[in-house]
C-alpha cells in the first residue's frame, strides 16, 4: 500500500536534547512538508521540498531542521533553539503537478519536559 | 494576504442531524479550495475539494461548493453519524509557479451524540 509513514507516534525528551522525527512516502512524490499542529491553531508549515537536496522554510522554521537526500525520505529534527517544541507533527506529500493534493502521514506527538 | 476561517467549536450535533461549517476564505488569485478530516490521534484525510468557481465537491455524503462571490466553502451533511466526529479544516491553495502551499484554518471540532 502506498502512504505516508511516521516514526515514532509519540516521542519523550528532555529539554536541550535535540531529535529527528521520520517521515517515509513510497508514494512517488516530489514535494514533502512538514507541518506543526498545536491546540485551537490549525496547521503551521515548518518546512517544505519541492525537489530533492532543496528545501525552503515555512512560517515557523526557526529551531527546527530538515534535509532531503532522497526523494522517499524528508526528516524534521527539533533543536534545542526551538523555544516550545512539544506539539503533534505531521508530514505531507504532494505531487509536483496534477492536483497538488497533500497527503498526510499518522503524525508524531512530541512532548519536551 | 491569503488566510482561511472557520467557525469555531466544537459543534454538537444529535445523530442524523444536519451539518453545516462555515469557511470563508480571502486570497489573491484564483484557489483551490479543500475540506481536511482528522479523527482523534490521527493524521489529515483529504475529504473533498474544488478548484474552481461554482465547483462543488463531494465525498461520503458530504458536500461543499466553490462560492467565489461570497468567497465561501461551507461543509454540509444531510445526516451525521457518530463516526463523523472528528477535526474539520478548511484550506486553499493558490497557484503560485511550483510552490504548492496550503493555507488552513483553524479547525472545527464536531462531536455527534447517538
Amino acid at each position: 500500500d502506498g502512504g505516508i509513514t511516521q516514526s515514532p507516534k509519540y516521542l519523550f525528551r528532555k529539554e536541550g536534547q535535540n531529535v529527528t522525527l521520520s517521515c517515509e512516502q513510497n508514494l512517488n512524490h516530489d514535494a514533502m512538508y512538514w507541518y506543526r499542529q498545536d491546540p485551537g491553531q490549525g496547521l503551521r508549515l515548518i518546512y517544505y521540498s519541492q525537489i530533492v537536496n532543496d528545501f525552503q522554510k515555512g512560517d515557523i522554521a526557526e529551531g527546527y531542521s530538515v534535509s532531503r537526500e532522497k526523494k522517499e525520505s524528508f526528516p524534521l529534527t527539533v533543536t534545542s533553539a526551538q523555544k516550545n517544541p512539544t506539539a503533534f507533527y505531521l508530514c505531507a506529500s504532494s505531487a509536483a503537478s496534477g492536483s497538488y493534493e497533500q497527503y498526510f502521514g499518522p503524525g508524531t506527538r512530541l512532548t519536551v519536559t | 494576504g491569503n488566510s482561511v476561517t472557520q467557525m469555531e467549536g466544537p459543534v454538537t450535533l444529535s445523530e442524523e442531524a444536519f451539518l453545516t461549517i462555515n469557511c470563508t476564505y480571502t486570497a489573491t488569485g484564483y484557489p483551490s479550495l479543500f475540506w481536511y478530516v482528522q479523527y482523534p490521534g490521527e493524521g489529515l484525510q483529504l475529504l473533498l475539494k474544488a478548484t474552481k468557481a461554482d465547483d462543488k465537491g463531494s465525498n461520503k455524503g458530504f458536500e461543499a461548493t466553490y462560492r467565489k462571490e461570497t468567497t465561501s466553502f461551507h461543509l454540509e451533511k444531510g445526516s451525521v453519524q457518530v463516526s463523523d466526529s472528528a477535526v474539520y479544516f478548511c484550506a486553499l491553495r493558490v497557484y503560485r509557479g511550483a510552490t504548492n502551499k496550503l493555507i488552513f484554518g483553524t479547525g472545527t471540532l464536531l462531536a455527534v451524540q447517538p
